[in-house]
């Protein structure tokens, strides 16, 4: 079984503060992929990065960027010079290549609040 | 290019009652799959549609049940329901083979 942890409940920071989020996940496969979703009071989860397991090396995507460490198992992105339309919940999610529906096991969430 | 469309955005049921939840994947999808979102949680996994047939199930009791037609739009329907059934619903889309999934806005269902 999968199992993501998001032990951040809520992180609030002001404007132009750099945030990380942190996640920390479980699996016994050896092929799968991580994913960061934001979901807008709206409700729709918008996709934000996504990294496969063979794949370590750490990115930056404009203000996004990710740490992934397998031998960690954590998987944490960082917002730079954050705006308050990032506020939203962050959701981290783990995807596994066993199974044919290669479902989402989502984390419970951290809610991010970016004061002006 | 349209995303993914859910109806209704909103609805309220009695207890016992039964709610059927509708999905219209993104264009060129094939895949659609159905999440539970209680309040304050991240999404579970409830089950998966492909060529009109559930490919897989999350843990959810069989008052879950789904459909999918001809042209991948999907039902989601829920029987005798409880309180506790009360959530944001989401469909998420994919193609198969390839990695990457579209959701709606959800159905936020209340259960009275």
């Amino acid at each position: 079984a999968q199992k993501v942890t998001q032990a951040q409940t809520e992180i609030s920071v002001v404007e132009k503060e750099d945030v990380t989020l942190d996640c920390v996940y479980e699996t016994r496969d050896t092929t799968y992929y991580l994913f960061w979703y934001k979901q807008p009071p709206s409700g729709e989860l918008v996709f934000l990065i996504r990294r496969n397991s063979f794949d370590e090396q750490n990115e930056i995507s404009g203000r996004y960027s990710w740490n992934f460490q397998k031998s960690t198992s954590s998987f944490n992105f960082t917002i730079t010079a954050s705006q308050v339309v990032d506020s939203a919940v962050y959701f981290c999610a783990l995807s596994v290549f066993s199974g044919s529906a290669r479902q989402l096991t989502f984390g419970s969430g951290t809610q991010l609040t970016v004061l002006p | 290019d349209a995303g993914v469309t859910q109806s209704p955005t909103h609805l309220i049921k009695t207890r016992g009652q039964q709610v059927t939840l509708r999905c219209s994947p993104k264009s060129g999808h094939d895949t659609v799959s159905w999440y539970q979102q209680a309040l304050g949680q991240g999404p579970q996994f409830i089950f998966q549609y492909y060529e009109e047939e559930e490919r897989q199930r999350g843990n959810f009791p069989d008052r879950f049940s789904g459909h999918q037609f001809p042209n991948y739009s999907s039902e989601l329907n829920v029987n005798a329901l409880l309180l506790g059934d009360s959530a944001l619903y989401l469909c998420a889309s994919s193609l198969t083979g390839v990695y990457g999934y579209t959701f709606g806005s959800g159905t936020r269902l209340t259960v009275v």
